[in-house]
């Protein structure tokens, strides 16, 4: 089973601010790399996938890179909405594998 | 629109079993393989099972193979999970799960439905 590690647990944001986030995974997954996003009370909304590629309607803001075992989710200038926890996923072997997540809050 | 309902969940003694539906609209359900997930509360999504078109093939999580059944019914638009030997540690929110749907690029997730497993 492959392990996804997010970093860090928290993250402390102003808003208008740049927000990194790190994803890695225990073995090369290549690029089978979603992120999601949740919101307490709500499903994870999709986000990215292909490690890079937007989903239908996601803001510009948000972008993704990497590629094997080190992944990034940047969000450019932080929204209000985009106070959440984020989720990386790899879909590259089975089982699929989560991380634990990563939460944004406001600094 | 793409549309997933999921029912069945609810209060179930440890040792029980449930059978959890899913019921798609807005895209053509045969032509995808399909996913349940689940989350415990506090904690982050979890994948528990695919199912490929067609039935040809299941993959379950190490944590819920031998007591997770799922199963499909196209002409019913319709995904099962049936869910025995009930465990606490199977408290959590189910949801089914499309892959990538074509040409909207987005994998969708149902609102989810609750199963307790307490006494």
């Amino acid at each position: 089973e492959i392990m996804m590690t997010q970093s860090p647990a928290t993250l402390s944001v102003s808003p208008g601010e740049r927000a990194t986030l790190s994803c890695r995974a225990s073995q090369n997954i290549k690029n089978g790399l979603a992120w999601y996003q949740q919101k307490p009370g709500q499903a994870p909304r999709f986000l990215i996938y292909d490690a890079s590629t937007r989903a239908t309607g996601v803001p510009a803001r948000f972008s993704g890179s990497g590629s094997g075992t080190e992944f990034t989710l940047t969000i450019s200038s932080l929204q209000s909405e985009d106070f959440a926890v984020y989720y990386c996923q790899q879909y590259a072997n089975w089982p699929r594998t989560f991380g634990q997540g990563t939460k944004v809050e406001i600094k | 629109e793409v549309q997933l309902v999921e029912s069945g969940g609810g209060l179930v003694q440890p040792g029980g079993s449930l059978r959890l539906s899913c019921t798609a609209s807005g895209f053509t359900f045969r032509s995808y393989g399909m996913n349940w997930a689940r989350q415990a509360p506090g904690k982050g999504p979890e994948w528990l099972s695919h199912i490929t078109r067609g039935s040809d093939m299941i993959y379950y999580s190490d944590s819920v193979a031998g007591r997770f059944t799922t199963s499909r019914d196209d002409a019913k638009d319709s995904l099962f999970l049936e869910i025995n030997s009930l465990r606490a540690e199977d408290t959590a929110v189910y949801y089914c799960v499309t892959p990538l749907i074509t040409p909207t690029n987005v994998v969708y997730w149902g609102q989810g439905t609750l199963v307790t497993v307490s006494s």
